[in-house]
């Protein structure tokens, strides 16, 4: 079964600080991976997505996520935190319905402190 | 172009009662999902359209149903509310490819009592 696992409930960040927030995924087959960030009260506002190429994939807002195949890791990351990044973010990978677009299975989501 | 539209933003049932949630997708978009996010959780696929048929469902009872219709705008139909049906309910648009993302809407938030 596909899934998605989010290690950290929270992560705390000084703003100008980088900060990682971690993804692993279980697929079978080629992973087609999204993160996606939510503000209290919000929908989901999409940040980036890996389908293929480059492992370094950029962003909105300066995010940037690094695949690795190896370690089933999609990894968030930005170099220089802001108070602003404060949020949920969630990641997810599609299920694959052998030809029509599946659904996204999502992680349960970190939440991200920045503090000034 | 105009993004995903969820109405209403936010209702009170009660349980046992029915409800009906609308979502109009964005243009171009001919699949349409639900997700429901429970507090403090990662949201739950419900089920999917595409071209007014359900091509997909997650592991909810039939008590959640739905529809599309030709204009690709959909329905979330929840029949016999339960104190745990209250959550955010998200419905999302594609164009309906493996490669792109799916845009959400805001959300209702739905409180049974």
């Amino acid at each position: 079964a596909q899934s998605v696992a989010q290690p950290e409930d929270q992560v705390n960040v000084a703003e100008g600080n980088p900060l990682t927030v971690k993804c692993t995924y279980s697929v079978s087959g080629n992973p087609y991976l999204f993160w996606y960030v939510q503000y209290p009260n919000r929908g989901l506002q999409f940040l980036l997505k890996y389908i293929t190429g480059d492992n370094l994939v950029k962003g909105s807002y300066g995010f940037e996520a690094e695949f690795n195949k190896s370690q089933t890791s999609f990894h968030l990351k930005k170099p220089s935190a802001l108070v602003s990044d404060s949020a949920l973010y969630f990641c997810a990978v599609r299920s694959y319905y052998g030809g029509s677009q599946g659904n996204l299975i999502f992680g349960k989501g970190t939440k991200l402190s920045v503090k000034p | 172009e105009t993004g995903v539209t969820q109405s209403p933003t936010h209702l009170i049932k009660t349980r046992g009662q029915q409800v009906t949630l609308r979502c109009s997708s964005q243009s171009g978009h001919n699949t349409v999902s639900w997700y429901q996010q429970a507090l403090g959780q990662g949201p739950q696929f419900i089920f999917q359209y595409y071209r007014e048929e359900e091509n997909g469902r997650g592991n909810f009872p039939p008590r959640f149903s739905g529809l599309q219709f030709p204009n690709y705008s959909s329905e979330l139909n929840v029949n016999a509310l339960e104190l745990d049906d209250s959550a955010l309910y998200l419905c999302a648009s594609s164009p309906g490819s493996q490669g792109t993302q799916p845009t959400f809407g805001s959300g209702t938030r739905l409180t049974v009592v």
